[in-house]
């Protein structure tokens, strides 16, 4: 069965530093992989997805992931935050039609 | 207007009592899902339809009900809402693996 980990609930950076969410999930077969966000008051929407086309990801709004499969692993990084990036962001495996869904990472941007 | 749209996106209700959200699509897409969120715990999936006749269980169905009256719509129910229930709802479809969210229905069971 799959699982997802992300680790830090909350993380918090200056405004122009790096952002690293981090995601590990287990599986025996590499699943898709997503990153959602969710901005407050709003539903998740799509951030960028890993198909196995290429290891390396580009989302939208600078976002970009890198799928290590040694490592089980999925981060989420962005060179330089913007305030508008402050929202919740979820990494979810899917397999079967069926998304597993991490507890979520809240993102804060301090000016 | 949005693909996906949930009604109501509020609700107070009383414990005991019977309550329907719902849930609408112009996506076109076979497969509905809900889910609820609370907070540190992420998404956790309520059931899953695949088309009108394809009604499934996921991990959390226990209080919960659902109709899939016709490809756009999904809708869920609590028979006998309890307090725990208070939480955030968010109904999803799906192409492939992309998912695709309403807004959500934030709803407190008192």
């Amino acid at each position: 069965a799959q699982s997802v980990t992300q680790l830090g609930s909350h993380v918090s950076v200056s405004e122009g530093a790096l952002v690293l969410l981090r995601c590990n999930y287990s599986s025996s077969v590499p699943p898709y992989l997503f990153w959602y966000v969710q901005y407050p008051n709003q539903g998740l929407q799509l951030l960028l997805k890993y198909t196995s086309a290429a290891t390396l990801v580009k989302g939208i709004n600078g976002f970009e992931a890198e799928f290590k499969k040694s490592e089980t692993s999925f981060h989420l990084t962005k060179p330089s935050a913007h305030m508008s990036d402050a929202a919740e962001y979820f990494c979810a495996p899917t397999g079967g039609f069926k998304t597993i869904f991490g507890a979520g990472t809240r993102l804060f941007v301090k000016a | 207007d949005a693909d996906v749209t949930q009604t109501p996106r509020n609700r107070i209700t009383k414990t005991g009592k019977r309550i329907m959200l719902e849930c609408s699509q112009t996506k076109g897409h076979d497969r509905m899902y809900w889910y609820r969120q609370d907070p540190g715990l992420g998404l956790r999936l309520i059931y899953y339809s695949f088309d009108v006749k394809d009604i499934n269980k996921g991990e959390i169905s226990d209080g919960y009900s659902v109709s899939r009256q016709a490809q756009a719509k999904f809708s869920l129910s609590l028979e006998s809402a309890i307090p725990n229930q208070t939480a955030l709802y968010f109904c999803a479809t799906a192409d492939r693996d992309e998912q695709f969210f309403g807004p959500g229905t934030r709803l407190t069971v008192l």
